[in-house]
């Protein structure tokens, strides 16, 4: 079966610009996370979604992030302007609410680099 | 408001010492308790998981931990470690309601001389 899938790896970008980050979760899963990994602050809850429907994004850091799931196949994070310190690895993750104790099923992540 | 707690940072130990990190979570409710593994360079793996029951959980490679519920402690343990078990490791803990929010520890980097 396949599993959390991320998209791009990586990103190489100028500070200002748009950045678009994807995920498909585990086809069934009905809660999805993003999270955002650094050295100085560790694993991060960005915004978490059950059912396509953002149930907490008090995680995301300010105006520029944005987070959609506009099915359950499907969901992006937007950080728009992009700022060198938002230069992290993001990852997704997935789960089936209810059926794993919400046991999350992580992407390999995108790891993004601002300039 | 839910958060966890990782006491060591950074651990080295030889290859066959004995493993244990700690974790301390808070949090009013009933929880669900896990152990997150992050190779080098890889994304994370589960290790182990607490719902219910045994206080004493097995996972995969030799892992074992501990639910001390007195204590709001999930102490992760192995008897013998291997240079292989050189990685990061994450205590994580969920509340059983509102979609399962999953917070997570600091982390705790592991290096495993040989």
């Amino acid at each position: 079966d396949a599993g959390v899938i991320q998209s791009p790896r990586h990103e190489v970008t100028e500070m200002g610009q748009e950045v678009t980050l994807r995920c498909k979760p585990i086809s069934g899963h009905n809660s999805l996370f993003w999270y955002r990994q650094t050295m100085m602050r560790g694993l991060e809850l960005l915004i978490y979604f059950n059912n396509n429907v953002p149930i907490d994004d008090s995680g995301m850091p300010e105006d520029r992030f944005s987070a959609k799931m506009p099915n359950a196949s499907f969901s992006t994070l937007k950080i728009q302007p992009s700022e060198p310190r938002d230069s992290a690895v993001y990852f997704c993750a997935s789960t089936l609410a209810g059926e794993y104790g919400g046991e999350l099923f992580f992407g390999e992540g995108s790891r993004l680099t601002v300039l | 408001a839910q958060s966890v707690s990782q006491h060591n940072h950074h651990v080295i130990l030889s290859e066959a010492a004995s493993l244990e990190l700690g974790c301390n979570y808070s949090y009013g409710g009933t929880v669900n308790l896990f152990w997150y593994v992050q190779y080098p360079g890889q994304h994370l793996q589960l290790l182990l998981k607490y719902f219910s029951g045994d206080p004493l959980v097995k996972g995969i490679k030799g892992f074992e931990a501990e639910f001390i519920k007195s204590k709001f402690s999930f102490n992760l343990r192995k008897p013998s470690v291997q240079w292989s078990d050189t990685a990061e490791y994450f205590c994580a803990v969920n509340a059983r309601t509102g979609g399962f929010k999953t917070i997570f520890g600091a982390g705790t980097r592991l290096f495993v001389k040989a």
